[in-house]
């Protein structure tokens, strides 16, 4: 089955910087990856979707990255803003099915 | 974007008890809707794919008999906790993949937060 990692520890970073959170998968390419965000006892929100053919995806301040050789998506969040702070999940989709990795904390300190 | 709706939000039972809990599609039909347990800092853990008209596929490791899911029209998906203990006490967090265009996101409810006493 798929592995999902994501780094546990909460990532803090000051206003205005950009915040940068990792998604790694272990076995195979997934068609597509997605990036989702969680607030406190609420369900996950969609942000974006990156395909596999796809190295890079854009909306408003969020920036998503996929490498298919590293098996790696990076999640980018510039001009940061403490509103942004929150989990954020990456989620990977194989043989029907979506596989969550545990999510990151970020913390954005005005 | 598409709206899907889960009910109880909380839900506090004695063990022994079952549970229901609801997830309805508002505004579009969901042929598929996923059912994902969450432990406190952990990641969503898929349960069951839930498809209507038909029986629902479990994860391995799922208890089907104590995880009862009905899905009987294209807008509900029902997840029943049989026999609640307190180590079900957990948040439950149903979506289902769809809306218009098809983009391949999930749309998740609330969640619903079980306490089994």
């Amino acid at each position: 089955s798929q592995k999902i990692e994501q780094n546990s520890e909460a990532l803090n970073i000051q206003e205005g910087k950009t915040a940068t959170l990792t998604c790694n998968y272990t076995n195979y390419s997934p068609a597509y990856l997605q990036w989702y965000r969680q607030d406190p006892g609420r369900g996950p929100v969609f942000l974006l979707l990156i395909r596999e053919n796809e190295k890079e995806k854009r909306k408003e301040r969020l920036k998503v990255t996929f490498d298919t050789t590293l098996k790696q998506s990076l999640f980018h969040i510039t001009a940061s803003q403490p509103a942004d702070s929150a989990t954020y999940l990456c989620a990977v989709y194989n043989f029907n099915k979506f596989y969550f990795g545990s999510g990151t904390k970020l913390n954005v300190k005005p | 974007g598409a709206v899907v709706s889960q009910h109880p939000s909380r839900v506090i039972c004695k063990s022994g008890t079952s549970v229901k809990i609801e997830c309805r599609s508002l505004d579009f039909q969901a042929t598929t809707m996923f059912w994902y347990r969450q432990f406190p800092k952990q990641s969503l853990m898929l349960m069951a794919t839930s498809n209507e008209g038909s029986k629902a596929t479990y994860e391995q490791g799922v208890e089907k008999d104590k995880f009862l899911i009905n899905h009987a029209s294209l807008t509900l998906s029902t997840l029943t906790v049989t026999s609640a203990h307190p180590e079900d006490s957990s948040f439950y967090i149903c979506s289902a993949e769809g809306g218009t265009g098809n983009t391949g996101e999930l749309f998740f409810g609330e969640g619903s937060r079980l306490t089994v006493l």
